[in-house]
């Protein structure tokens, strides 16, 4: 089915360790983007991509990395793991400015 | 900047009422409007959208009007289902940049009891 599909589904990590999340979309969607969700915050915009080769931060990206070497992949890092980092992650990716975002399942991450 | 306030929840209905799930947003220029709908354990899906004033944005029942004379964009459903219970989070696309960032409200939880 097409979409935008996230792995793992949960993580719990140990502080210090490092880790990537996985995120792949199988509609060309040029446009992609990190948020991570937390109680009471809503969802904040960690990096983002408009395209192959190309990314920027978002409002929260300290302690993350990103990369986008195809259209289809956008993995992102935890460089080293804090428990303040403990959220949802979701990935999603569009087309053009004004269709809507295709999201994935989540990742649901814990940092102990 | 560009922001998007919800009413707080969380909404408790019964099943058959009529839902009203308020949106005002602050943009300087012509944003596209959205609502999307999370179920538990899941991620967002977008339930409707609009992209110019006094446009109408509707599926599975729900609807929505641009209105740029108040910046709102309020979620109406006039016959609400169990099924509906779910987190409403009402969104922008502001249209400046190239990458034109989405900015989306706190979110609103719905519960419909039978």
């Amino acid at each position: 089915n097409a979409g935008v599909t996230q792995t793992p589904k949960f993580q719990v990590l140990k502080t210090g360790q490092s880790m990537t999340l996985q995120c792949a979309q199988d509609m060309n969607h040029e446009y992609m983007s990190w948020y991570r969700q937390d109680p009471g915050m809503g969802l904040r915009l960690i990096h983002y991509s408009v395209g192959a080769g190309i990314t920027d931060q978002g409002e929260v990206p300290n302690g993350y990395n990103v990369s986008r070497s195809t259209t289809e992949d956008f993995p992102l890092r935890l460089l080293s793991a804090a428990p303040s980092q403990t959220s949802v992650y979701f990935c999603a990716s569009r087309d053009t400015v004004d269709y809507g975002y295709t999201f994935g399942s989540g990742t649901r991450l814990t940092v102990v | 900047g560009d922001s998007v306030t919800q009413m707080e929840g969380p909404v408790t209905l019964s099943e058959e009422a009529f839902l009203t799930i308020n949106c005002t947003y602050t943009a300087t220029g012509y944003p596209s409007l959205f609502w999307y709908v999370q179920y538990p354990g899941e991620g967002l899906q977008l339930l409707l959208k609009a992209t110019k004033a006094d446009d109408k944005g509707s599926n599975k029942g729900f609807e929505a009007t641009y209105r740029k004379e108040t910046t709102s964009f309020h979620l109406e459903k006039g016959s609400v289902q169990v099924s509906d219970s779910a987190v409403y989070f009402c969104a922008l696309s502001d249209g400046k940049t190239s990458y034109d960032k989405v900015i989306f409200g706190p979110g609103t939880s719905l519960s419909v009891i039978p």
